[in-house]
């Protein structure tokens, strides 16, 4: 059962370009999450994702970010016109359900995201 | 919603010592306390975790222990070796949604 797969690893982006990161969660996940790590910091939750629907975004900047997970194919971050700012590693992670509460979280490997 | 503040941010113990990392969270309705490692440019990794009818739990040199009327919840680590070495995050679910949320995290060097 391969883990939660993220693409790319490392994007380099120049300001104002576009950025695309990709999160196939684990096999069985209905759930996934999107957070932020800057350099040398915590993860700063941004998006809480199912199947088609978006069930709290209360992280994400109000502007150029955007989010989604389709019926089919893996879940998308997208942040259009990146700034400098934008630089950080980006982690998904999944979890099989949230009935009975909060459990156990996988993390991919992460997307590095270097804005130039 | 869930605040969750961590301390220290830095720890450097010797090999053989007691570590001891010390969370607290604002939201009395969390009842999912994880902790995860995460080596250097690696994914974050669950290493433990309680839930709010426990008190303590505890996995080989690995023990968490939680305070639900104050709020506070401690990852203890015993006789530490240099692997140990790693950033230790603390989290929080936020109001039973499944989102979690994470401490600033500390840095744990385990001197030979």
């Amino acid at each position: 059962n391969a883990g939660v797969m993220q693409n790319p690893r490392h994007l380099v982006r120049r300001r104002g370009q576009e950025a695309r990161l990709r999160c196939s969660p684990m096999k069985g996940h209905s759930h996934v999450y999107w957070y932020r790590q800057l350099p040398e910091e915590g993860l700063k939750f941004m998006v809480y994702l199912q199947k088609e629907n978006i069930i709290d975004e209360s992280g994400m900047p109000k502007e150029r970010f955007s989010a989604e997970f389709p019926k089919e194919g893996p879940s998308i971050l997208r942040i259009q016109q990146v700034v400098r700012g934008d630089s950080a590693a980006y982690f998904c992670a999944s979890s099989p359900s949230t009935q009975g509460g909060a459990g156990e979280l996988f993390f991919g490997e992460g997307s590095r995201l270097t804005v130039l | 919603g869930e605040n969750v503040e961590q301390h220290p941010s830095t720890l450097s113990v010797q090999e053989g010592d007691s570590a001891v990392i010390k969370c607290t969270y604002s939201d009395s309705a969390s009842n999912y306390f994880p902790w995860y490692k995460q080596e250097l440019g690696k994914r974050p990794q669950l290493i433990i975790d309680i839930r709010s009818n426990v008190g303590e739990k505890k996995d080989q040199r690995i023990a968490v222990t939680l305070n639900k009327t104050a709020k506070h919840f401690s990852l203890h680590i015993t006789e530490t070796q240099p692997e140990d070495s790693a950033v230790y995050f603390c989290a929080a679910d936020s109001s039973n949604t499944g989102k979690l949320i994470f401490g600033q995290g500390t840095t744990l060097q385990v001197k030979p």
